[in-house]
């Protein structure tokens, strides 16, 4: 069974940083299967990324994946203060889904 | 607009029953598969059961299986979320996604839509 670990825990940024979030598998999965969410306080989930580097409608450019085999990461390239939020990786198996435990990222 | 709207949450007694509902609208529901996820206060996201197009497979979380049953009404439009034998763990917000499986809505896999999510408390 695959297990997605997500790091840091928490990040600490200042505005106008670049925030590097990793997702780590515990054995190689396709690209294709991986994906990046955002969670706003008392909000659903919203897809950002997905196959570990497209970007899904309406999500800015300071947002992008990459990755492959058991190393993925998320960058957002320059912090919006509405980016300090909590953010899933996700990998889809053969017949089941698996979440990250998240990263919450706040300012510094 | 696209849109899930889940319902048939609220406080239930450990070992009792639940049916949650995922009204869609704005896309010919029936082509597409669907995933309920849910998150426990205070804790992360943890995927549920997932249903394909047709209703003719479906998945489940080794935390629900044997426990929760999912199904869909093509024309009604609805997913529905079966839950049984209720435990205080259960206690969590049930969330309903649009599950895209490459090539249908997206490319690659991704839950590209979801609902606002339904409260269930299981509590004596």
């Amino acid at each position: 069974e695959i297990v997605l670990t997500q790091s840091p825990g928490t990040l600490s940024l200042s505005p106008g940083e670049r925030a590097t979030l990793s997702c780590r598998a515990s054995q190689s999965v396709s690209s294709r299967y991986l994906a990046w969410y955002q969670q706003k306080p008392g909000l659903a989930p919203r897809l950002l990324i997905y196959g570990a580097s497209s970007r899904a409608t309406g999500i800015p450019d300071r947002f992008s994946g990459s990755g492959s085999g058991t190393d993925f990461t998320l960058t957002i390239s320059r912090l919006e203060p509405e980016d300090f939020t909590v953010y899933y990786c996700q990998q889809f198996g053969t017949s089941r889904i698996i979440f990250g435990q998240g990263t919450r990222l706040e300012i510094k | 607009e696209v849109q899930l709207l889940e319902s048939g949450g609220g406080l239930v007694q450990p070992g009792g029953s639940l049916r949650l509902s995922c009204a869609a609208s704005g896309f010919t529901f029936s082509n597409y598969a669907m995933s309920w996820a849910r998150q426990a206060p205070g804790k992360g996201l943890e995927w549920v059961s997932a249903i394909s197009s047709s209703g003719g497979a479906t998945y489940f979380a080794d935390s629900v299986k044997d426990q929760f049953t999912i199904s869909r009404d093509n024309s009604r439009n609805t997913l529905y979320l079966q839950m049984n034998s209720l435990r205080a763990e259960d206690t969590a917000i049930y969330y309903c996604a649009r599950y895209c499986v490459g090539g249908s809505c997206l490319p690659y896999y991704g839950m590209d839509v979801w609902g606002q999510g339904t409260t269930v408390t299981v509590s004596s």
